[in-house]
């Protein structure tokens, strides 16, 4: 099924750096959210962003919707080693609500060094 | 938001065996979603399920190889029928709740 390109990879970091990571499209999306995912654990939601051009924050985490409706980044202040997880971008191309399908990102595997 | 529980948490299985995950929300809601996520990969749509009526499924995924139950506004299952070492994924319930979605802890299937 169709995707979004998430970037980068996979990310090797030492506590107390900042992460930045993003999630580009072709297509325009009207809702990105942003999801984290533990081991063995069902993806949890960071942050969500409903208008081109906001930028949200949840305690160390900042996400922003871009102004173009195709891509969207979210930034980790001061990592520290429970930020360890997989990150997912994910994209709807509707404007809310359970009709329209979200598309995830490739996921960015992210490892912080105590 | 909503909260979200399914059972198992985990299972191994033998080939050609199906096995039946149940989902239950802590409120009403009109669709259900199933995912699969296969090891190292992002999530997948399987289908959409409504109340009291037959689930949507997306391309690649078909009725006969996982059938769906709702029964009513807060459970649902899915079942993974005559399974294959290629089942070997975690499945997740989600659902739509004040305009965001929602998770299940998901379900760790393993077949040999």
């Amino acid at each position: 099924g169709q995707q979004l390109n998430q970037s980068p990879q996979s990310m090797f970091i030492q506590e107390g750096e900042d992460v930045s990571m993003n999630c580009t499209s072709s297509s325009i999306f009207n809702t990105w959210l942003w999801y984290k995912q533990d081991p063995g654990e069902g993806p949890v939601l960071l942050i969500a962003l409903y208008k081109a051009g906001e930028l949200t924050s949840n305690g160390r985490l900042t996400a922003q919707f871009g102004i173009t409706r195709k891509d969207s980044f979210l930034n980790i202040s001061a990592s520290i080693p429970s930020d360890v997880g997989i990150y997912f971008c994910a994209g709807q191309l509707g404007y809310g609500g359970a009709t329209n399908k979200l598309i995830f990102g490739t996921g960015t595997l992210l490892a912080v060094q105590p | 938001s909503a909260v979200i529980s399914q059972k198992p948490s985990r299972d191994i299985c033998q080939r050609g065996t199906s096995l039946t995950i149940q989902c239950q929300v802590d409120s009403q809601v009109t669709m259900m979603f199933w995912y699969r996520q296969q090891p190292g990969q992002s999530l997948t749509l399987i289908a959409t399920a409504n109340q009291g009526s037959e689930a949507t499924y997306e391309s690649g995924f078909v009725i006969d190889k996982f059938p769906i139950s709702r029964p009513n506004l807060t459970f649902s299952t899915l079942t993974v029928s005559n399974m294959s070492p290629e089942d070997s994924s975690i499945y997740l319930c989600s659902v739509w709740s004040f305009n965001t979605q929602y998770f299940g802890p998901g379900t760790r299937l393993t077949v040999l």
